[in-house]
C-alpha cells in the first residue's frame, strides 16, 4: 500500500527552524518527484517546493526561496524540507505528495501542523 | 492573489450539472496539463483528473475535464452531496518555475 506520512511540525518561534520528514512506503521515492504543498486552515493550496527523482534538480516557490531546503535520501526512501528563518505566514499545514510523468499527486500524506508563533 | 483563476463557490442540485472553470494565462495552462482535486475538511486533497482529462482508476465517470486554451473546465454530473468540497485546479507555471494552484471552489449541493 502506498503511503507518505508527514512528520516534524510543532510550534516555533519567528525566526526559528525546523524539519520536516516525509516517510515514504509502498514504492520507491528514486522514481517519483516529491513536493511539498502547504495549506493555512480554511484557505487554498499553496505549492512549496518539490525535489526530482534523483535529487538534484529542484525548485521552490518565490515565498521560500533561500530559507527552505529540500533534500531528499532515497535510501531512507524519505523526502526532507528544512525551513529556516521561518515567518508567521508560514504557519500551515505542510503536505508532501507525489508526481509522476504528469500524474500528479495521485498520493498525499496527512499533513503535518507547523505553527510559526512567539 | 492565486496565479490560477476559479470562481469562490458554485452550486446545484443533486442530480444536476456543474461546472467548475480555471483560468490560467500561456505559461500554464496553454503550455501544460492541467490536473484537478477536491478535498473534504480535515482531509488531504484527492486527485480527480490529470494531463487534461483522464481519470485515475476509481474516479467515476461523472467527473469529467477539459481543457482550450488558457482555461479548463471541471464538470461533474448527477450531484451527490458527498460531492460538497473544495475543488482545485493545478498545473506547472514554465514562467514561475513553480506549480500553481487556483485559489479553489466550494461547491454545494442543494
Amino acid at each position: 500500500e502506498v503511503q507518505l506520512v508527514e512528520s516534524g511540525g510543532g510550534l516555533v518561534q519567528p525566526g526559528g527552524s525546523l524539519r520536516l520528514s516525509c516517510a515514504a512506503s509502498g514504492f520507491s521515492i528514486s522514481s517519483y518527484w516529491i513536493h511539498w504543498i502547504r495549506q493555512v486552515p480554511g484557505k487554498g493550496l499553496v505549492w512549496v517546493s518539490r525535489s526530482k527523482s534523483d535529487g538534484i534538480e529542484t525548485a521552490y516557490a518565490d515565498s521560500v526561496k533561500g530559507r527552505f531546503t529540500i533534500s531528499r535520501d532515497n535510501a531512507k526512501n524519505t523526502v526532507y524540507l528544512q525551513m529556516n528563518s521561518l515567518r508567521a505566514e508560514d504557519t500551515a499545514v505542510y503536505y508532501c505528495a507525489r508526481d509522476h510523468d504528469w500524474y500528479p499527486f495521485d498520493y498525499w500524506g496527512q499533513g503535518t501542523l507547523v505553527t510559526v508563533s512567539s | 492573489q492565486s496565479v490560477l483563476t476559479q470562481p469562490p463557490s458554485v452550486s446545484a442540485a443533486a442530480g444536476q450539472k456543474v461546472t467548475i472553470s480555471c483560468s490560467g494565462s500561456r505559461s500554464n495552462i496553454r503550455k501544460n496539463y492541467v490536473s484537478w482535486y477536491h478535498q473534504l475538511p480535515g482531509t488531504a486533497p484527492k486527485l480527480l483528473i490529470y494531463q487534461n482529462d483522464k481519470r485515475p482508476s476509481g474516479i467515476p465517470d461523472r467527473f469529467s475535464g477539459s481543457k482550450s486554451g488558457t482555461s479548463a473546465t471541471l464538470g461533474i454530473t448527477g450531484l451527490q452531496i458527498g460531492d460538497e468540497a473544495d475543488y482545485y485546479c493545478g498545473t506547472w507555471d514554465d514562467s514561475l518555475n513553480a506549480w500553481v494552484f487556483g485559489g479553489g471552489t466550494k461547491l454545494t449541493v442543494l
